[in-house]
């Protein structure tokens, strides 16, 4: 079953108003979630990286006071769009590292079931 | 970011036939995995191998690595018209802050 819980599948909103995505590690507690945003027919661009208890880091060309991330547990980050435009319509997919097994374990990352939004 | 390049971008094959995507990278990794993603879904984890490896087997599908290269190969063996997708590599430094880096992906298309 899926480690990595995103919320919600798929969402309409209009333009200027906000959106928020959630992104749950079900299984095991996760310090450090990823974010990503994927363009239709395009690949998975790295938008930032949510740690927990403290700012997130962003990706170049990635305006952080558009894209609000909260990592405020260890199960827990949301990314919230603020005054979402057309051009912010896209598939949002986040990750989760599971580190309780080492490195030895071979993947420990794990993604969500992403997140599709239209802003019309 | 990106790490690298694909190749092709689009293919497309016949079934039964194999199909081969190539994938370059940048930087030093610990782990190169293959990822497959159906239209406007999410992704499928297909294969991992790690840095001290060469080749790999998963069912039908056959991954290289060669690091002198920074280069990665995934065969697909005798396809399917369900194979049909995009296919991603993407490279892990294994450092507990850094995330999967994705390369651009082939679009596969297998016709019955």
């Amino acid at each position: 079953g899926a480690v990595v819980s995103q919320h919600p599948s798929w969402v309409i909103c209009k333009s200027g108003t906000s959106v928020k995505i959630e992104c749950r590690s079900l299984d095991f507690q996760a310090t450090t979630m990823f974010w990503y945003r994927q363009f239709p027919k395009q690949s998975l661009m790295l938008m930032a990286t949510s740690n927990e208890g403290s700012k997130a880091t962003y990706e170049q060309g990635v305006e952080k006071d558009k894209f609000l991330i909260n990592h405020a547990s260890l199960t827990l980050s949301t990314l919230t769009v603020t005054s979402a435009h057309p051009e912010d319509s896209s598939f949002y997919i986040c990750s989760a590292r599971d580190l309780r097994f080492g490195e030895s374990s071979g993947n420990t990352i794990y993604f969500g079931e992403g997140s599709w939004l239209t802003v019309v | 970011s990106q790490q690298g390049e694909e190749d092709p971008q689009a293919l497309s094959i016949q079934e039964g036939e194999n199909a081969t995507m190539n994938c370059s990278y940048k930087t030093s990794i610990n782990n190169l995995q293959w990822y497959r993603q159906n239209s406007g879904r999410g992704l499928v984890h297909l294969i991992l191998i790690r840095s001290n490896e060469r080749e790999k087997h998963s069912g039908r599908l056959r991954v290289t690595l060669d690091t002198s290269k920074k280069s990665s190969s995934l065969l697909i063996t005798a396809s399917r018209a369900a194979d049909t997708a995009s296919y991603f590599c993407a490279t892990d430094s294994l450092q507990a802050g850094t995330a999967l880096i994705f390369g651009k992906g082939t679009t596969l298309s297998v016709s019955s």
